[in-house]
């Protein structure tokens, strides 16, 4: 089956740590561009941070910048991201998505996502 | 950053009766090279993950029912649904690819009146 599972989220303190996964399956991982996108309780989808299928290329929102670092692993078929320096409006459901094999194209693919709370 | 604006903010209409939700983008996502407007729009009913139904701004994604479609070109696109069924109840959003970072609209809530 084609998938996207996600997992590594949880409750952290401001100023923590936490470390996403989403595992892929059912597709060549490794030849896709892969996204992760997030949305607030209640809000809409925020684009969050983009990798290329040989992890060459990659890109951040301004608002994540400097404390997130996206990652893959092709040989797990694993997506990561590395969030640090949390703060209580990172606050989201995290989704991964696979992009298309060029740079351009819809998301086509999405995890259920992963539930990330930042509070004291 | 192209800014996605999206309207109405949400919508209440009859079952069969014909929606349509409006996407302008700041700046044009056409790509001069190979004519392709780079505008995608998702469905996400509750709790679920949002799913792609149109891209390159009218191609239908696969099992997508023929009553939605998608129209427009440069910065203003419309995504239609002819007849609205009660499973079509669900949060819309426009989205470009046209270049990093690939922002989505504020969404369009869909609901039966």
């Amino acid at each position: 089956e084609v998938q996207l599972v996600e997992s590594g989220g949880g409750l952290v303190q401001p100023g923590g740590s936490l470390r996403l996964s989403c595992v892929a399956s059912g597709f060549t991982f490794s030849n896709y561009w892969m996204h992760w996108v997030r949305q607030a309780p209640g809000k809409g989808l925020v684009w969050v941070s983009r990798v290329k299928s040989d992890g060459s290329t990659i890109d951040y929102a301004d608002s994540v910048k400097g404390r997130f670092t996206i990652s893959r692993d092709n040989a797990k078929n694993t997506l990561y991201l590395q969030m640090n320096s949390l703060r209580a409006e990172d606050t989201a459901l995290y989704y991964c998505a696979r992009g298309e094999i060029t740079a351009v194209g819809p998301f086509a693919l999405w995890g259920q996502g992963s539930l990330v709370i930042v509070s004291s | 950053d192209i800014v996605m604006t999206q309207s109405p903010g949400s919508l209440a209409l009859s079952l069969g009766e014909r929606a349509t939700i409006n996407c302008r983008s700041s700046q044009s996502v056409l790509y001069s090279s190979n004519s392709k407007n780079y505008l995608a729009w998702y469905q996400q009913k509750l709790g679920q993950p949002p799913k792609v139904l149109i891209y390159w701004a009218s191609t239908r994604a696969s099992g997508v029912p023929e009553r939605f479609s998608g129209s427009g070109s440069g910065t203003d696109f419309t995504l239609t649904i002819s007849s609205l069924q009660a499973e079509d109840v669900a949060v819309y959003y426009c989205q470009h690819y046209y270049t990093s970072p690939y922002t989505f609209g504020q969404g369009t809530k869909l609901e039966i009146k």
